[in-house]
């Protein structure tokens, strides 16, 4: 079974720092895409970043871009987002996700519960 | 920045037909956007529905259907049931990322 389990969020001061990891098991995650994806109170989804299975290739969202650093240990099958000079606006809930892809196209299948990152005074 | 836009919110009979539309404003939504649409109750992660168009995923039920309507993806609930007023939300490759729909508020009434 396809587990994602996402943990390390918390309570953090705007300009502060955070890492959030994600655990996969269930399936063999140094061959998948991975993503993180994240969602505002009472908002929408919004695309975070994507990373290739075997980290060489990282993309991000213009909103994050320089801010946010997706990495993954293909040992310890983690997922991870080091967030720096946090905003208020980057309050949300944080989920990891797996990409699967076949001849129709990319498609994210299995998703965490999520874990939420406050960011506030 | 890509702009993905879906109706706000839709309101649908029990047992009857629905359709949400998902629009790019870079143009006309094809194959190449690689459309996904996802079901998010409250509280819960988005769960798959639909990918490349129209292809399900092994849990998705048969009364979800995706197609390509007027320049746009489209997801059709036939025989709407009262489990399936949820939020839906697309999902579309610009080029450069990904970019979700502000997402559809669909109610059974």
């Amino acid at each position: 079974e396809v587990q994602l389990v996402e943990s390390g969020g918390g309570l953090v001061q705007p300009g502060g720092s955070l890492r959030i990891s994600c655990a996969a098991s269930g399936f063999t995650f140094s061959s998948y895409y991975m993503t993180w994806v994240r969602q505002a109170p009472g908002k929408g989804l919004e695309w975070v970043a994507n990373i290739r299975p075997d980290a060489n290739d990282k993309f991000y969202a213009d909103s994050v871009k320089g801010r946010f650093t997706i990495s993954r240990d293909n040992v310890e099958n983690s997922l991870y987002l080091q967030v720096t000079s946090l905003r208020v606006e980057d309050t949300a809930v944080y989920y990891c996700a797996r990409w699967g892809k076949d001849s129709s196209g990319w498609f994210l299948d299995y998703w965490g519960q999520g874990t939420v990152v406050t960011v506030s005074s | 920045q890509t702009v993905v836009t879906q109706e706000p919110s839709l309101t649908v009979s029990p047992g009857g037909t629905v359709t949400l539309t998902c629009a790019s404003s870079t143009g006309a939504v094809t194959s190449g956007f690689y459309p996904n649409w996802f079901q998010q109750k409250p509280g819960q992660p988005p769960r798959a529905l639909i990918y490349g168009v129209s292809n399900k995923h092994s849990w998705t039920p048969a009364r979800f259907s995706g197609s390509l309507l007027g320049g746009k993806a489209a997801l059709t609930l036939s025989g709407v049931q009262p489990e399936d007023e949820s939020e839906y939300y697309c999902l579309l490759y610009d080029g450069r990322g990904w970019v979700f729909g502000g997402g559809t508020k669909l109610t059974v009434l």
